[in-house]
């Protein structure tokens, strides 16, 4: 049962330009959702996260929007560097009445950023 | 503030063998976690640990794999035996009790040939 889908498993951007990663969930009991950053050989680092309450947050170059209606999500990187180039999860955090949560993975979307 | 360690990094091993991960999280962090992620794939939740205590197993191949954490603080994870479809990267990860985000290791890369 794949509760967060990344549709795409790959995108090509210039430099300079706008990229978009996209995400779509299932479970409208997700409390948050977050994006992590991969490069090779190392583990998933935190990139930023967005509220169920929110629809949007930016921190610098990148700007998190929620559509809850659509349960959809998107993560925008302007400008894109080569040195995005990596493979983005997006995360949807489960939160139990036992006082612990639960992170659930999309499969990931490969960012290419070409001078 | 040191991130989270595992080891080893790489292990190669022969279908049917036994292999063990050791993961020591961020101070102070209450959960713990195992993935394993295939390639291709995006990290699927093993085993989360709460303290010491197990709060999801759910997905973790009893028959084959184990995981303990000692005291609340390292943790272990066991396959015995190994089989071919286990080769994937394992990753361990924390987060405190507050705290939205987890924090992961290196991972350890495991090929069973």
């Amino acid at each position: 049962d794949q509760q967060v889908k990344q549709n795409s498993p790959s995108l090509s951007v210039q430099e300079g330009r706008i990229s978009i990663l996209n995400c779509d969930y299932t479970n409208s009991m997700f409390d948050y959702f977050l994006w992590y950053k991969k490069y090779p050989a190392e583990g998933p680092t935190f990139l930023i996260s967005i509220s169920s309450i929110k629809d949007k947050n930016e921190d610098g170059r990148f700007t998190v929007f929620l559509n809850k209606s659509a349960k959809h999500l998107s993560l925008h990187i302007v400008p894109s560097q080569p040195g995005d180039s990596a493979v983005y999860f997006c995360a949807a955090r489960l939160f139990f009445s036992g006082g612990y949560n639960k992170l659930i993975f999309g499969a990931g979307t490969r960012l290419a950023v070409h001078p | 503030e040191a991130g989270v360690a595992q080891s080893p990094r790489y292990k190669i091993i022969e279908k049917r063998q036994s292999v063990a991960f050791w993961c020591n999280p961020i101070s102070g962090h209450a959960t713990l976690y195992w993935y394993q992620q295939i390639l291709g794939q995006g990290p699927k939740l093993l085993i989360q640990f709460q303290n010491n205590g197990v709060v999801d197993d759910s997905q973790l191949p009893k028959d084959r794999f184990s995981a303990e954490r000692l005291k609340g603080v390292d943790s272990t994870l066991k396959i015995q035996p190994a089989k071919l479809e286990d080769s994937a990267v394992y990753l361990c990860a924390s987060s405190s009790g507050g705290g939205t985000e987890a924090f992961f290791g290196q991972g350890t890369r495991l090929t069973v040939v």
